[in-house]
């Protein structure tokens, strides 16, 4: 059954510095997200993607944030100078079409900032 | 902005038994869905309910919608030791595509 990857598992990274987080949406899925959950805390949206540019984001989602599809396979997530309040684990998920509604997720990166 | 919160926020049950999830939110949705999530892993699809269904059925789940009351339950019938998880609910507007979700519901199976 296809599924949605994404790498590395854990990253750690000092603070300041930046991070690219990877993820392969499922082949033929067309609509891309990143959540993030902190410790112990709800999931929260960041951002959607769709045509190659963002469709939706949130008030997470500032300027050291960015998502870009470098192919026709990835689907990335950098922040450009991590802070502390960063750490958490980083799921991406993809859909088929918006109307599906029903998106699969990723096993999530654990980002640690030190 | 439209938040899922669930009730209780842990629940531990014994085996065989059913396990009853409570979610609220606060605006007009367009779906709803329940998600699973093991200990450190990632998230599970398990349910969608559309704001103009009342009940829908997927094995051992039961999901129920009060558009009215703005809330949905979850019930879980005859539970496993591996239905051990943290339970979510999360909620899609009427004109947006993202997932709003709540603080989730942790369920523990005594064997």
């Amino acid at each position: 059954e296809p599924e949605v990857t994404q790498t590395p598992s854990h990253q750690v990274t000092q603070m300041g510095q930046e991070v690219i987080l990877r993820c392969v949406p499922i082949s033929n899925h067309l609509y891309f997200y990143w959540y993030r959950q902190i410790l112990g805390q709800k999931v929260e949206f960041l951002v959607s993607f769709y045509n190659n540019e963002i469709s939706e984001k949130s008030e997470i989602f500032d300027d050291q944030f960015s998502v870009e599809r470098p192919d026709g396979s990835n689907f990335t997530l950098k922040i450009r100078s991590t802070k502390l309040e960063d750490s958490a684990m980083y799921f991406c998920a993809s859909t088929g079409h918006q109307l599906s509604y029903e998106q699969y997720f990723g096993p999530g990166t654990r980002l640690t900032v030190t | 902005s439209q938040q899922g919160e669930e009730d209780p926020q842990a629940l531990s049950i014994q085996e065989g038994e059913n396990a009853t999830m409570n979610c609220s939110y606060k605006t007009s949705i367009n779906n709803l869905q329940w998600y699973r999530q093991n200990s450190g892993r990632g998230l599970v699809h398990l349910i969608l309910i559309r704001s103009n269904e009342r009940e829908k059925h997927s094995g051992r789940l039961r999901v129920t919608l009060d558009t009215s009351k703005k809330s949905s339950s979850l019930l879980i019938t005859a539970s496993r030791a591996a239905d051990t998880a943290s339970y979510f609910c999360a909620t899609v507007g009427d004109s947006n595509y993202q997932l709003i979700w709540g603080a989730g519901t942790k369920l523990i199976i005594k064997p």
